[in-house]
């Protein structure tokens, strides 16, 4: 069965960077967009970013534009979400879904909180 | 970008009623293809967000049969025939049309009565 883990969340200053992996499985990595959505506490979804098969092509929401950076390693099955230069409003757990354009995203992981605070 | 507006925000319900929730975009969700990419995702506590009906109507593979999406254009419900205890949390719609970026509304909390 399809399964997504995020990892790599934590306490961060801001200003400072973190790097979230996602580990996907069950489903063939290398065909199919991956996005990541996230949700400060208490608030509701925000898109953040996504990215094509091949991870030539990329798409970042307004907020995160020239600080985060999406890959992927398809010959691990691994998505990665570098954030640098981060701020209190980036505190949220972020979700690592497949697919997420169009239709919306039916497998999500289970999420993985950041939270920036000095 | 495309806002979408849910009404309620708040939605008590009593067991066994019908539930009603509104969406509507701040511009068509008609895609150029012919398609609507209206979806709704269903969040409980504590976990990650389901979807539960996609392309304005399409109902997800396990999703009961009492929950269906209608609507066209800028204005779309999601409808619960009869709210059942596991149907508390926040309800999202969700718009794919215009991406990027994707957008969603801002949840509907049910609780029940």
């Amino acid at each position: 069965q399809v399964q997504l883990v995020e990892s790599g969340g934590g306490l961060v200053k801001p200003g400072g960077f973190l790097r979230l992996s996602c580990s996907a499985s069950g489903f063939s990595f290398s065909d199919y967009y991956l996005s990541w959505i996230r949700q400060a506490p208490g608030k509701g979804l925000e898109w953040v970013s996504y990215i094509s098969p091949s991870g030539g092509t990329t798409y970042y929401a307004e907020s995160v534009k020239g600080r985060f950076t999406i890959s992927r390693d398809n010959a691990k099955n691994s998505l990665f979400l570098q954030m640098n230069s981060l701020r209190a409003e980036d505190t949220a757990v972020y979700y690592c879904t497949r697919g997420g354009a169009l239709s919306g995203s039916y497998y999500w992981g289970q999420g993985t909180l950041v939270t920036v605070s000095s | 970008d495309v806002v979408m507006t849910q009404s309620p925000l708040s939605l008590p319900v009593t067991l066994g009623q019908p539930a009603s929730i509104s969406c509507r975009s701040s511009q068509s969700l008609v895609h150029s293809d012919g398609d609507t990419y209206l979806n709704w995702f269903h969040q409980r506590p504590g976990q990650s967000p389901r979807r539960l009906i996609y392309n304005v109507s399409k109902r997800d593979s396990g999703v009961p049969d009492r929950f269906s999406g209608s609507g066209s254009g800028t204005d779309f419900t999601l409808k619960i025939s009869r709210v059942e205890a596991e149907d508390v949390g926040i309800y999202y719609c969700m718009q794919g049309t215009h991406w990027p970026p994707i957008t969603f509304g801002q949840g509907t909390r049910l609780e029940i009565k």
